[in-house]
């Protein structure tokens, strides 16, 4: 069985501040990891994926992400935070074979102050 | 990049009535596409998995008879809510798979709101 752990159901930074997102994953079998967000009233849009090639994964809007099996942790990180970051952050997890299905975390919704 | 759309973002139904969700790939074909159920300030909740041409694969739980799911053709996949009830009330969203790279694209959800 798979399952996601997202540390902190809401994060609030100032804006230009350092963004860090926690996640950490259990699975039985190698994964794939992901990190989307969702804005209000809108379906998720993928950030980035990590799917066993580079463990430092970067992706759209400035946002990484670093795969460390050691500690079975996929964090999101943006260096500078940006009033349109503010959203609600989700991580995922699925298998590399068979269905793919994703099994999210419960979210963490990130808050911008100016 | 790949868009998927649903119809309709939002409706409003009485108890007891059915409301039928369309889920469609714009832009390419998907063997396989999933519904998700999301509670407000809650994470995703995988419902099923629409494979075309054959029955979905439903989750633990979840009622196969009450969250019809048709798979007609590689570019659409329904969800029929039947009888529904206050409880059904949700934001309910599908994702399209591209079979080229297995990547997940989601639609924009649709809300809907059980009187």
């Amino acid at each position: 069985a798979q399952s996601v752990t997202q540390l902190g159901s809401h994060v609030s930074v100032s804006e230009g501040a350092l963004v860090l997102l926690r996640c950490n994953y259990s699975s039985s079998v190698p994964p794939y990891l992901f990190w989307y967000v969702q804005y209000p009233n809108q379906g998720l849009q993928l950030l980035l994926k990590y799917t066993s090639a580079a463990t430092l994964v970067k992706g759209i809007n400035g946002f990484e992400a670093e795969f460390k099996k050691s500690e079975t942790s996929f964090h999101l990180t943006k260096p500078s935070a940006h009033m349109s970051d503010a959203a609600e952050y989700f991580c995922a997890v699925s298998k590399i074979q068979g269905a793919q299905k994703l099994v999210f975390g419960q979210g963490t919704r990130l808050t911008i102050n100016p | 990049g790949a868009v998927v759309s649903q119809h309709p973002s939002r409706v409003i139904c009485k108890s007891g009535t059915s409301v039928k969700i369309e889920c469609r790939s714009l832009d390419f074909q998907a063997t396989t596409m999933f519904w998700y159920r999301q509670f407000p300030k809650q994470s995703l909740m995988l419902m099923a998995t629409s494979n075309e041409g054959s029955k979905a694969t439903y989750e633990q739980g979840v009622e196969k008879d009450k969250f019809l799911i048709n798979h007609a053709s590689l570019t659409l996949s329904t969800l029929t809510v039947t009888s529904a009830h206050p409880e059904d009330s949700s934001f309910y969203i599908c994702s399209a798979r591209l079979d080229r790279n297995n990547e997940q694209f989601f639609g924009p959800g649709t809300r809907l709101t059980v009187l």
